[in-house]
Parts: C-alpha cells; structure tokens; sequence
C-alpha cells in the first residue's frame, strides 16, 4: 500500500514570495490533516478536511495560507505572502476517518525555509 | 482542557539499558492513546496504540507502552535501547467524544541512546 505522498520535500524561498506544497493521501482514506512543525516542537493542526469538506481551519492564518482539497482526494496548501515565521515543516497525515481508530498516517513532510 | 504532558524534553539511555519515556493525559473519558516516532527529516511513524483491553500494549521496533487509568498515563517502553532508537518520540490522545477524529499532541521527548 503506498504511503501519504508530499512535494516537495524542501524549498526556500525569500519573504513575501509563495509557495504551494501538495499531498496525495492513502488511497482511501477520507480524512487530510495539515500540520505544521516548528523545528524541536510538536505538530501543530493547520486544516482538517473531510472528503473535499473543512473540518476545522481554526488555526489556519487565513490572511495568508489556504488550503483545498476539491476532489476528495489530493491537497494543496498555500502560503501567500511567506513570512520568516513561517519556516517549518509542513507535515500532511491522511486516516479513515470514522472507520479508523484515530491514527494518523504522515507523510515525509515539506521542509520550508523563508530567508 | 484536554492536554498531554511529556515531562522530559530529553532522555539519556546507554545501549542495551532498559528505556522510558513518559506521558501524561488530561481528557475526558476513556481516551485513544499513540505513540508516534520521528527520525531526523523524517515524518511521524506510528509506533503503538491503546484503545481498549490489555493495559501493556506491543508495538513497532520492540517497543510497548503500559496504559494506567489511575495515573492517566502511558508509559513508553522498551527493554534493551539501541542506538537506532535515538529519535523524537511524540505522546498523543484522541478524546473518545470527539467526533473530528482529532489528536491532542505532546511536545515530544528527544531519546538519545548512547553506545
């Protein structure tokens, strides 16, 4: 079974430049989760998507990332325009949602470096 | 408010010593309980999961977690560390009521293994 699918796995850019990262999740699998990691931090939850649907973008800074997901399927997460603080790891994870137990399934992740 | 603790930003282990690494929940009910693993560069592994039944769970690489309501805690454990354990071990809890499948992270506890 193939694994959550990222690209790409590094990129540096200047501030206020964008960048896009995609996901293809596990094929399948109903739920897509964004996450953020800060370099020796926890997981931070961006957006959850439900099939094409938002579960939760609370955390999302909506004034600059958006994020879609418009078949179901695969996603793409915007960063527009990129500030230092948002260097990271952009990690994406993909369950079965309610047929699941509730692990999570990540992929590499996106490493971000904004100079 | 639901939250996980990892007490111990590191943990320091000689090879071929048994090791821990300790979590601490706060959620109501009877949660769903993870370990996660990362690598350097790498995305979150899943190492092991309690839902229900047995307290000691068995999981990936030899490890095993203990499960104990009283203490709502959830132990890793592993009785022989190897250098290759030296990672980024992440606690997670999903709350049983909460219908978007979502995880509540710890800070994570760096293991470092010495030979």
């Amino acid at each position: 079974e193939a694994g959550v699918a990222q690209s790409p796995r590094y990129k540096i850019i200047e501030k206020r430049q964008s960048v896009a990262f995609w996901c293809n999740p596990i094929s399948g699998h109903a739920t897509l989760y964004w996450y953020q990691q800060i370099l020796g931090q926890g997981p931070k939850l961006l957006i959850q998507f439900q099939n094409n649907g938002v579960v939760d973008d609370s955390q999302l800074p909506k004034d600059r990332f958006s994020a879609e997901r418009l078949k179901g399927v695969d996603s793409t997460l915007k960063i527009q325009p990129a500030k230092l603080e948002d260097s990271a790891v952009y990690l994406c994870a993909s369950s079965p949602g309610s047929l699941g137990t509730g692990e999570l399934f990540f992929g590499e992740g996106s490493r971000l470096t904004v100079l | 408010a639901q939250s996980v603790a990892q007490p111990e930003d590191q943990v320091n282990v000689a090879e071929g010593n048994p090791l821990t690494v300790k979590c601490t929940y706060s959620v109501s009910g009877n949660p769903y309980l993870f370990w996660y693993v990362q690598y350097p560069n790498r995305g979150l592994q899943f190492l092991l999961k309690y839902i229900t039944g047995d307290n000691l769970v068995k999981g990936s690489y030899g490890f095993e977690a203990e499960f104990n309501k009283s203490q709502t805690s959830f132990h890793l454990k592993k009785p022989s560390a190897l250098v290759s354990d030296s990672a980024l071990y992440f606690c997670a809890v999903r709350a049983p009521m909460d219908s978007n499948y979502q995880l509540i992270w710890g800070a994570g506890t760096k293991l470092i293994i010495k030979p």
